[in-house]
């Protein structure tokens, strides 16, 4: 079945760190990949998402690659702020359908 | 545009006793999805609903079961509650394509169940 595996956290960076969150798939054929973000007291929202191999999904500083030969798909930020302190679920999707497999989530905190 | 609303927000239960959990998806979207948050096992998909039908069920045991009504509107019900059930139980909804869709969904913050 399908499985993604994502660095454990908590992380601690001070501000303007570079971030490095590692993901890592197994899937059949060719699943769409995802980040998604959670801010304290909220609900997950979209970050990210790329749908084919070679593909960059990028968003608000945010970029991560998908690359097939590597089954990967690494979050990185070149410099993070405070408001940025949130966790972070890397996810992917099958052709066809609706229903997304997430990784256990990396808890990213940044201090001043 | 109002985001996807979860009621009630937290509440806490005890063994042996069922819950129910409600959903309103943003307006325009027809199919809902439920997914439940533990700090263990992260995030787990428990079933997903498109025009008042299941479409698709996660490995949960028969005690959790949803629904959805004409207006997409869901809720999700557990009985014979379990210690092991407390967690974040989070609704999803998205815009519906052949395709299996872009894969966003637009959650909501999440029912806080406690079971003690």
């Amino acid at each position: 079945g399908n499985s993604v595996t994502q660095m454990e956290g908590p992380v601690t960076l001070s501000e303007e760190a570079f971030l490095t969150i590692n993901c890592t798939y197994t899937a059949t054929g060719y699943p769409s990949l995802f980040w998604y973000v959670q801010y304290p007291g909220e609900g997950l929202q979209l970050l990210l998402k790329a749908t084919k191999a070679d593909d960059k999904g990028s968003n608000k500083g945010f970029e991560a690659t998908y690359r097939k030969e590597t089954t990967s798909f690494h979050l990185e930020k070149g410099s993070v702020q405070v408001s940025d302190s949130a966790v972070y679920f890397c996810a992917l999707k099958q052709a066809g359908s609706y229903q997304l497999t997430f990784g256990k989530g990396t808890k990213l905190s940044v201090i001043p | 545009k109002a985001g996807v609303t979860q009621t009630p927000r937290y509440l806490i239960k005890t063994r042996g006793q069922q819950v129910t959990l409600s959903c309103s998806p943003i307006s325009g979207h027809r199919s809902v999805s439920w997914y439940q948050q533990t700090p263990g096992q992260g995030l787990q998909f428990l079933f997903e609903y498109f025009s008042e039908t299941q479409r698709n069920k996660g490995n949960f045991p028969g005690r959790f079961s949803g629904r959805q009504f004409s207006n997409s509107r869901s809720e999700m019900n557990v009985s014979t509650l379990e210690l092991g059930d407390s967690a974040l139980y989070l609704c999803a909804s998205h815009p519906t394509s052949g395709s299996g869709g872009t894969g966003e969904l637009f959650f909501g913050e999440g029912s806080r169940l406690t079971v003690l």
